[in-house]
């Protein structure tokens, strides 16, 4: 059974700062990974999304990595902006099987960036 | 982007009644759609896929009498809380794939989520 961990449960930085989130997860054979950000009582925005072969994705000052053999991804922010503050979840998705399409969900991370 | 509406956004019923919550995809079709519980503090549980036009797949544990899934067009899957009792509370949130392009834009989008309070 996929288990998905994310660590820190909590991080509270300074405004500017650049900060990074991790994720890993205990079955290597998965699809894609995909980065989200959810505010207080909201649904999930897609932030990214890494497809097993590759390496990284970018998107303005977030850049996730995928370390697929040893089943980590990371969430690099730049720059970190009050806005920034939220949960942020990683889930994966696994390599066909009966569990096709299925996400599996990390913990997720509180972040508050203070002005 | 592709947009996921969910409605009601939140919802307040006496213990006993049943809640429908409805999951739309405005700007494309969704032949599956999943649904999520989240309890506070805690991350999203899968409970079932929705499969349109065929019934839906629960996960271990989730009980589908008492959570019945309805998919019955491309851009709509029902989920209706039966008999619901105050440990039925939750946040509950859809989602849908885009099947459209290429495997690369594969994504699946979420509603904004639905909030029951079961009294």
């Amino acid at each position: 059974k996929q288990e998905v961990t994310q660590i820190p449960a909590a991080l509270s930085v300074p405004e500017g700062e650049n900060l990074v989130l991790n994720c890993s997860f205990t079955d290597s054979a998965i699809y894609n990974l995909q980065w989200f950000r959810q505010d207080p009582g909201k649904g999930l925005t897609s932030l990214l999304l890494i497809q097993s072969s590759q390496r990284e994705q970018t998107s303005g000052r977030l850049n996730a990595s995928l370390d697929k053999s040893s089943g980590r991804s990371t969430l690099y922010i730049a720059a970190s902006q009050p806005g920034d503050s939220a949960t942020y979840l990683c889930a994966v998705r696994p390599a066909g099987g009966t569990s096709y399409g299925k996400l599996t969900f990390g913990q997720g991370t509180i972040l508050t960036v203070h002005p | 982007g592709a947009v996921v509406s969910q409605h009601p956004s939140w919802v307040i019923c006496k213990s006993g009644t049943s809640v429908k919550i409805e999951c739309r995809s405005l700007d494309f079709q969704a032949t599956t759609m999943f649904w999520y519980r989240q309890f506070p503090k805690q991350s999203l549980m899968l409970m079932a896929t929705s499969n349109e036009g065929s019934k839906a797949t629960y996960e271990q544990g989730v009980e589908k009498d008492k959570f019945l899934i309805n998919h019955a067009s491309l851009t709509l899957s029902t989920l209706t809380v039966t008999s619901a009792h105050p440990e039925d509370s939750s946040f509950y949130i859809c989602s849908a794939r885009d099947f459209r392009g290429s495997i690369a834009k594969n994504i699946q989008y979420f509603g904004a989520g639905t909030r029951l309070s079961v009294l």
